[in-house]
């Protein structure tokens, strides 16, 4: 596709469901990204890959947060037993990742989670 | 660790410059980014500089680095209604060697545009 894609657009989910939600990135970038932005807040980097590895998982903020990416191109992030602090949009980002400096990334329009 | 910051808020009239400000501690920075965010819209790169440059110009935005006092700033020329909109500030630098970096993304600043 031209961009990012994320799905769904929008999950309404109960306290205590697992959600998951999907990243497509942009075909042939080796590098994906999570951050979460929560209402007024900024982006919180949450986790990035590298291929299928994840070299940082710093970003993660509890166990119940775990992401997998698979053929080097879909991701998904998966929140358990999910509170109501984990609503938040949900960005995802991809870059054509090269060696030492900088690279650009491109995001997807997110994911609304709100945990009732 | 690393830290990004920039004013919450600015409103300017349809017509006027706006500058919107950033700051970050973060001495090895080697891009810095500014972001745009529409309302219920995904984040839009406008424009970066490389950290060995002081200024950059593209169209109506003009971006400003001042390496030494860590400081960015964005100025939108004539500015519009369709400008309004929340602008997030980025810094990156290769924090892991070859492997891994993160975006240090500051809160972002909405950016009011008065008729």
């Amino acid at each position: 596709g031209a961009g990012v894609s994320q799905s769904p657009s929008n999950k309404v989910t109960e306290k205590g469901k697992d959600v998951e939600l999907r990243c497509d990135p942009i075909s042939g970038h080796t590098a994906l990204y999570w951050y979460r932005q929560s209402l007024g807040q900024g982006l919180e980097f949450l986790i990035y890959f590298q291929g299928n590895s994840a070299p940082d998982k710093s970003g993660l903020p509890s166990d119940r947060f775990s992401a997998e990416r698979t053929g080097g191109s879909v991701s998904t992030l998966t929140i358990q037993r999910t509170q109501q602090e984990d609503s938040a949009v949900y960005l995802c980002a991809s870059s054509h990742r090269t060696s030492g400096g900088g690279d650009t990334q491109y995001f997807g329009p997110g994911t609304r989670l709100t945990v009732l | 660790g690393e830290d990004v910051e920039q004013s919450l808020f600015l409103s300017v009239r349809e017509g006027d410059s706006s500058v919107i400000n950033c700051t970050y501690t973060d001495s090895s920075s080697t891009y810095l980014y500014w972001y745009k965010q529409e309302p219920g819209a995904g984040l839009q790169l406008l424009t970066y500089i490389f950290s060995n440059m002081d200024m950059k110009q593209d169209q109506r935005l003009t971006v400003l680095l001042n390496k030494k006092d860590k400081h960015l700033s964005l100025r939108i020329a004539d500015t519009q209604t369709g400008d309004s909109a929340i602008y997030f500030c980025a810094e990156t630098s290769p924090r892991w060697g070859n492997y891994g970096q993160n975006f240090v993304f500051g809160p972002g600043t909405r950016l009011s545009v008065l008729p």
